[in-house]
């Protein structure tokens, strides 16, 4: 079973507007993180967001928010006021048993963000 | 803050030949290394974790006779693919994993290896 579900393959979004993008995971690890990875066409992996399973709020980072619906195990990035610069490969991930940091993540899909002016 | 440095960044090689990808921590000591493949289009597999002073885990499919990794030293990781052929053609890209509680708890990632076998 995929961990980690992306559905949406790619995403149009107009410049200066908020876009969504879509995760759902699956874990029975009580004690996990959430990321999300912005992927230029460089393919250096940037780092953007996290969110730990215990955490109460939302993750906010800058123009980045994470909406994180621990029952129905989702974690959707919002990226507002989106630039041209957005334009990339994200990708979600998660880490299981955080505790001890040494599991490696397990990454979805994909979905490729393009911003249009 | 942490890095992880890993070359080349990109490389062209015969088929048949060999090719060392290195990943070295800078500025901390990485004890387990992640080594992931990316394929055109496709999201990021894991190979195999490389743990200093032992044996690396390979993932299921992951030949280890072709793939070799070795974890010599705390701030050093290698990946050398071994009779590189075609399909090896991939995205390589290196990550060692941050601590919890560590700035931004997030992993370290090497900037990536474009390999093409000719």
């Amino acid at each position: 079973a995929q961990k980690i579900t992306q559905t949406q393959p790619g995403m149009f979004v107009q410049e200066k507007e908020a876009v969504t993008l879509d995760c759902t995971y699956d874990t029975s690890d009580p004690s996990y993180g959430l990321f999300w990875y912005k992927q230029p066409s460089s393919g250096e992996m940037i780092f953007l967001i996290y969110q730990g399973s215990y955490d109460q709020q939302n993750a906010t980072e800058g123009r980045y928010s994470l909406n994180f619906q621990k029952a129905r195990k989702s974690a959707n990035l919002v990226i507002s006021a989106s630039q041209l610069g957005d334009s990339a490969m994200y990708f979600c991930a998660m880490r299981e048993d955080m505790d001890t940091g040494r599991r490696a993540l397990t990454f979805g899909s994909g979905t490729r963000l393009q911003v249009q002016p | 803050g942490a890095v992880v440095s890993q070359h080349p960044s990109r490389v062209i090689c015969k088929s048949g030949t060999s090719v060392k990808i290195e990943c070295r921590s800078l500025d901390f000591q990485a004890t387990t290394m992640f080594w992931y493949r990316q394929f055109p289009k496709q999201s990021l597999m894991l190979m195999a974790t490389s743990n200093e002073g032992s044996k690396a885990t390979y993932e299921q499919g992951v030949e280890k006779d072709k793939f070799l990794i070795n974890h010599a030293s705390l701030t050093l990781s290698t990946l050398t693919v071994t009779s590189a052929h075609p399909e090896d053609s991939s995205f390589y890209i290196c990550s060692a994993p941050a601590r919890w509680g560590q700035t931004g708890t997030e992993a370290f990632f090497g900037q990536g290896t474009r390999l093409t076998v000719v």
